[in-house]
């Protein structure tokens, strides 16, 4: 079964830092481009970043730019994000979502979410 | 960036209903549009990408037509388990964009 788990969420004071993880389980992971979206509580969807299946493309949405770091080891199926100085209004569901393939910025597939609370 | 417009962001439907949501796109996109649901307390799950190509183990009674800047998502027979709200997708550039959503609620 094609599977996605991401981990990492929690509370998070204003300017502190937090890594979520995703791992990934039921296809060839290093075969496939992987995308961070998010959603803030009762709100609509944003797409945070993507990293190609061999991490030579990388990509972010202009509110994470600069704080956020996508990355993947391929080696361990997994895709991470290092968010640093995090913002109240980063305060969202994330969720892990796999690329159909080429890169296309199809998602298939998405796993269950962690979430991000941003409070002091 | 692409803006995506949704319509309406909410509609009351019956079971059996024929629904049809709306997607504007603020620029030609050609045929890059996707579309999801997401149930209260559930992640996205994928329905449609290339406007009209249903992904894997989703339903028949789900189409999505359209090309450039205005697409549509249609629910031919609206089940119980159809109740939820819908999002339409870009993916013809980065940043990939999204529709500001439509809840479908039981009438």
């Amino acid at each position: 079964e094609v599977q996605l788990v991401e981990s990492g969420g929690g509370l998070v004071q204003p300017g502190r830092s937090l890594r979520l993880s995703c791992a990934a389980s039921g296809f060839t992971f290093d075969d496939y481009a992987m995308h961070w979206v998010r959603q803030a509580p009762g709100r609509g969807l944003e797409w945070v970043s993507r990293i190609t299946y061999n991490s030579a493309g990388i990509g972010y949405a202009d509110s994470v730019k600069g704080r956020f770091t996508i990355s993947r080891d391929n080696a361990k199926n997994s895709l991470y994000l290092q968010m640093n100085s995090l913002r109240a209004e980063d305060t969202a569901f994330y969720y892990c979502a796999k690329d159909l393939g080429g890169n296309s910025g199809v998602f298939d597939i998405w796993g269950r979410g962690t979430m991000v609370t941003v409070s002091s | 960036d692409i803006q995506m417009t949704q319509s309406p962001s909410s509609l009351s439907a019956s079971v059996g209903d024929r629904v049809t949501i709306t997607c504007r796109a603020s620029q030609g996109i050609s045929n890059f549009l996707a579309w999801f649901q997401q149930k209260p307390g559930e992640a996205p799950k994928s329905l449609i990408y290339a406007a009209s190509s249903l992904h894997s183990g989703v339903p028949s009674k789900f189409s999505g037509s359209g090309s450039g800047t205005d697409f549509t998502l249609t629910i031919s027979s609206l089940q119980p388990e159809d109740f939820a709200t819908y999002y339409c997708q870009q993916y013809n550039s980065y940043p990939l964009t999204f529709g500001g959503g439509t809840r479908v609620e039981i009438k």
